[in-house]
């Protein structure tokens, strides 16, 4: 019953450093997401995949990448990490991608740059 | 501009005790309404969700309520517990694909 599982769950980069946070989840989902949470703000969704085989930007894509790795991953990627990308990072997963289904979230990434 | 606010910021009660959080919004079209329980440390859970044609709805003892006129909505807990201690996010989503919108939440205390 571990429906979304993200790793690592706490990470410290030196700016510049690259690192992928991957996420994983067994709900057989066909929608995955990306989401961050900075203190005094609502979560943002910076990438999103509606099914296997797409991605799509969200609200903050700057400075991430993903990949849909097959229908249970979704990996985000920093390529060069900057002290604007400390934040909480949330994996989510949903059956469709619109309408009424559900959100499932991973217990989350807490990533700190310096 | 689509916006989802939450209030009051912060609360604390003693346990045993009812309370009730708000959320107002300005997203439009509407689609349904969603909370959620955050504990510390950990990703949110959800609580309801509310369609345009409901005005209520219940889970356990959490109570939601919408008003879809006013574009308000509430969420009550009765007999509040120390594990009800959590963040709750109120977030409301529009149409199309993955149009969700989140509230800042409120973050809730329960004290012995």
């Amino acid at each position: 019953n571990a429906g979304v599982t993200q790793t690592p769950k706490f990470q410290v980069l030196k700016t510049g450093q690259s690192m992928t946070l991957q996420c994983a989840q067994d709900m057989n989902h066909n929608s995955m997401y990306w989401y961050r949470q900075d203190p005094g703000m609502g979560l943002r969704l910076i990438y999103y995949s509606a099914s296997e085989g797409t991605t799509d930007k969200g609200e903050v894509p700057n400075g991430y990448n993903v990949s849909r790795l097959n229908k249970r991953e979704f990996s985000l990627r920093l390529e060069s990490a900057a002290p604007s990308q400390t934040s909480v990072y949330f994996c989510a997963s949903s059956e469709g991608a619109g309408g009424n289904y559900g959100y499932t979230f991973g217990s989350g990434t807490r990533l700190t740059v310096v | 501009k689509n916006q989802v606010e939450q209030s009051p910021q912060s609360l604390i009660i003693l346990e045993g005790k009812n309370c009730t959080l708000q959320c107002n919004y300005t997203v439009s079209p509407f689609s349904n309404l969603r909370w959620y329980k955050q504990d510390t440390g950990r990703g949110p859970v959800s609580l309801t969700i509310m369609t345009f044609s409901e005005n209520t709805k219940s889970n356990g003892r959490y109570t939601a309520t919408l008003d879809a006129d006013t574009k308000q909505s509430s969420l009550h807990i009765t007999a509040s517990q120390l594990s009800d201690s959590a963040s709750y996010i109120c977030v409301v989503r529009g149409t199309g694909a993955n149009n969700l919108f989140f509230g800042t939440g409120t973050r809730l205390t329960v004290i012995p």
